[in-house]
């Protein structure tokens, strides 16, 4: 069956770089794009941005465009998330999710989750 | 302030019937994109409950969505205590470069 397995959690400095990992299993990345949302204490869901299945394509939000990026190893079937100059509004549980496209583009499996927290 | 908007929280009584509701603009509900929804647990990753108006292999058929105009909606019915969850909708928004879009989530208490 389906499953993404993210990597654990992380304590980060503020300005420092994290980057996170999303090990699928019972599919190949290449065959769905993945994406990544995330979600800060007590808050909602945030969408951070996708890849698509072939790795060439990459849309981020705005709020995260020249922080973020995302790729994809199809080597070891993984996906990662590097964001950058973490700052203390970037703690919050991000989790990596496949693009259904066919699902019309719903997320239809998701990581368990990686709790990032940013503090000095 | 989240692109789609939900009810910050809704409740009611084993056995009801409660809808959750999501507004969104011409940009993206309006546009004619799916929306889809998804439970979350405390402490856990959201599940796809809904996408477009199908459910995923095991969601119970109490649960069913509906899109009209730039809005939609979750109906539950039949409540039972173990539907106490976050609700978020989610669609895609054709101005914002592509983006996927959510809701801020909707908190349902089962009194």
């Amino acid at each position: 069956q389906v499953q993404l397995v993210q990597s654990g959690a992380e304590v980060k400095k503020p300005g420092a770089s994290v980057k996170v990992s999303c090990k699928a299993s019972g599919y190949t990345v290449t065959n769905n794009g993945i994406t990544w949302v995330r979600q800060a204490p007590g808050q909602g869901l945030e969408w951070m941005g996708w890849i698509s299945a072939d790795s060439v394509n990459t849309i981020y939000a705005q709020r995260f465009q020249g922080r973020v990026t995302m790729t994809t190893d199809t080597s070891t079937n993984t996906a990662y998330m590097e964001l950058r100059t973490l700052r203390s509004d970037d703690t919050a549980v991000y989790y990596c999710a496949r693009v259904w496209w066919n699902g019309g583009k719903c997320f239809d499996y998701w990581g368990q989750g990686t709790l990032v927290t940013v503090s000095s | 302030q989240s692109v789609l908007t939900q009810p910050p929280s809704v409740s009611g009584a084993p056995g009801q019937r409660v809808t959750i509701s999501c507004t969104g603009s011409s940009s993206n509900i309006g546009a004619g994109y799916d929306v889809h929804w998804y439970q979350q647990f405390p402490g856990t990753a959201p599940k796809l409950l809904i996408y477009g108006n199908n459910r995923p292999s095991g969601v119970p058929d109490r649960f069913s969505g509906s899109k009209s105009g730039t809005s939609a909606s979750l109906a539950i019915t039949g409540l039972q205590a173990e539907d106490e969850a976050d609700y978020y909708c989610q669609s895609y928004d054709s101005s914002l470069s592509g983006n996927w879009v959510f809701g801020g989530g909707t908190k349902l208490t089962v009194l």
